[in-house]
């Protein structure tokens, strides 16, 4: 069983959706980080959070840490939000090291 | 402030081959950490320097090797190349501790 788990592993949306995507892990953490993967590979940090909830904009990420999940959501889905999500999370420590989950490939259509 | 770069963005090199790639931290980070990501495996971690030392390693082979120079740039070399090996290598710095990570556009490695 993987350290970090995703679900779904695919999405698709309508335009305008509400969206969730879900990740749950099993190790101990420091922070968990949200990211966006688009095609061609670079990745951009959405969320880093230890604790509740944040908002940039039209995403929000929540975190429980007793319950070791988090979600991300996104309000009023947009065609440019397609994009691979991935949920990780820092295992603490004396290090940065980060442990992924594989990901979410969302796809919103007009 | 210039973002984290990565040289080269691709690169094709044959089997048995050895490859040096390299990452240019944001101004002032004194973490970086290394990635390898594949369509079967995702992303894995590879190492991790802070301040010229290796404070970290993934379970990778001997093969794969890096450092970190006094400028905080690093470099990750991978010796006699395997088919495997292809994969887009990610690298990652932060300021100091557990902060948020500042990704590079990464290096696609295809081995032939």
């Amino acid at each position: 069983k993987n350290e970090v788990e995703q679900s779904p592993q695919n999405l698709t949306a309508q335009e305008g959706e509400f969206i969730t995507i879900n990740c749950s892990y099993s190790v101990g953490i420091s922070a968990l980080h949200w990211l966006q993967q688009h095609p061609g590979g670079g990745i951009v940090s959405l969320f880093m959070l230890s604790s509740g909830k944040k908002k940039h904009g039209r995403l929000i990420a929540t975190i429980n840490i007793q319950e070791k999940h988090s979600s991300l959501h996104i309000t009023a889905s947009h065609p440019r939000d397609s994009a691979v999500y991935i949920c990780a999370v820092s295992s603490g420590g004396a290090t940065n090291k980060l442990i992924f989950g594989t990901g979410t490939l969302l796809a919103v259509q007009p | 402030k210039a973002g984290v770069t990565q040289t080269p963005r691709y690169l094709i090199k044959t089997r048995g081959q050895q490859v040096t790639l390299s990452c240019s931290p944001i101004s002032g980070h004194r973490s970086v950490s290394w990635y390898q990501q594949t369509p079967g495996q995702g992303l894995q971690f590879l190492f991790e320097y802070f301040s010229e030392t290796q404070r970290n390693k993934g379970n990778f082979p001997g093969r794969f090797s890096g450092r970190q120079f006094s400028n905080s740039r690093s470099e990750m070399n991978v010796s006699t190349l395997e088919l495997g090996d292809s994969a887009l290598y990610l690298c990652a710095s932060r300021p100091t501790g557990f902060t948020e990570a500042f990704f590079g556009q990464g290096t696609r490695l295809t081995v032939v």
